[in-house]
């Protein structure tokens, strides 16, 4: 079946430093989009950003992503991480039919150090 | 701003026992879904349902009923409450719209002793 993966259970950082947190996925369908929530500690999911098309890169807060569809890939970056970006990410495919079923990945717990 | 509220936000049940817990949204959304949190396991998606009346299964439904009597409201059953299902359960709702993006209610921490 389709399925969404992330590596990496736990990230660790120091402030200021770049991050890169690992998504890949297994999907049979072409018509499907990728996402990034991200959970604080207490709080519920919330969206970070939203694949655009292939090959591009998308933005928000400071982090972005591209779509890969050649390495099945859709990675999330940083080039200086804050305090504040402590929390779980989570990666999800979600399918553009009429079900609108989403698929995420385990999550990955990033954690920045002073 | 998307709102989706979750009753109640704690519960302690008994194994065996029944639950229910209820998701309502305002945002006229006809996707709603329920998710069980666990460390390790992320986000699974139990039941989903894109219209009123009907639900669908999702990856993990085993031991869970759904019911979506309104476009509003979407419930989720624990007939016979076990160990295995504690965890924080999460609805989310979204509509066909060019972003596709889940809102999330605030969760339901569930104790089964």
């Amino acid at each position: 079946g389709d399925s969404v993966t992330q590596t990496e259970g736990l990230v660790t950082v120091t402030e200021g430093l770049p991050v890169m947190l690992n998504c890949t996925y297994q999907t049979a369908y072409s018509d499907v989009a990728f996402f990034w929530y991200v959970q604080y500690l207490n709080e519920a999911p919330k969206l970070l950003l939203r694949s655009s098309t292939d090959n591009k890169r998308t933005e928000h807060q400071g982090f972005h992503a591209t779509l890969h569809k050649s390495s099945s890939s859709f990675h999330l970056q940083k080039s200086s991480v804050q305090l504040s970006d402590s929390a779980l990410y989570y990666c999800a495919l979600r399918y553009l039919s009429n079900t609108n079923k989403v698929v995420f990945g385990t999550g990955t717990r990033l954690q920045v150090l002073p | 701003e998307a709102a989706v509220t979750q009753s109640p936000r704690s519960k302690v049940a008994v194994t065996g026992g029944k639950v229910t817990l209820s998701c309502h949204q305002t945002n006229n959304h006809d996707y709603m879904y329920w998710y069980r949190q666990d460390t390790g396991h992320g986000l699974r998606l139990i039941h989903y349902s894109y219209v009123a009346d009907s639900t669908e299964k999702g990856d993990i439904p085993d031991g869970y009923k759904a019911s979506r009597p309104s476009q509003e409201n979407f419930s989720l059953i624990l007939e016979l409450a076990s160990l295995s299902q504690t965890a924080v359960y999460f609805c989310a709702s979204s509509d066909w719209t060019p972003s596709y993006e889940q809102y999330f209610g605030p969760g339901t921490r569930l104790t089964v002793l």
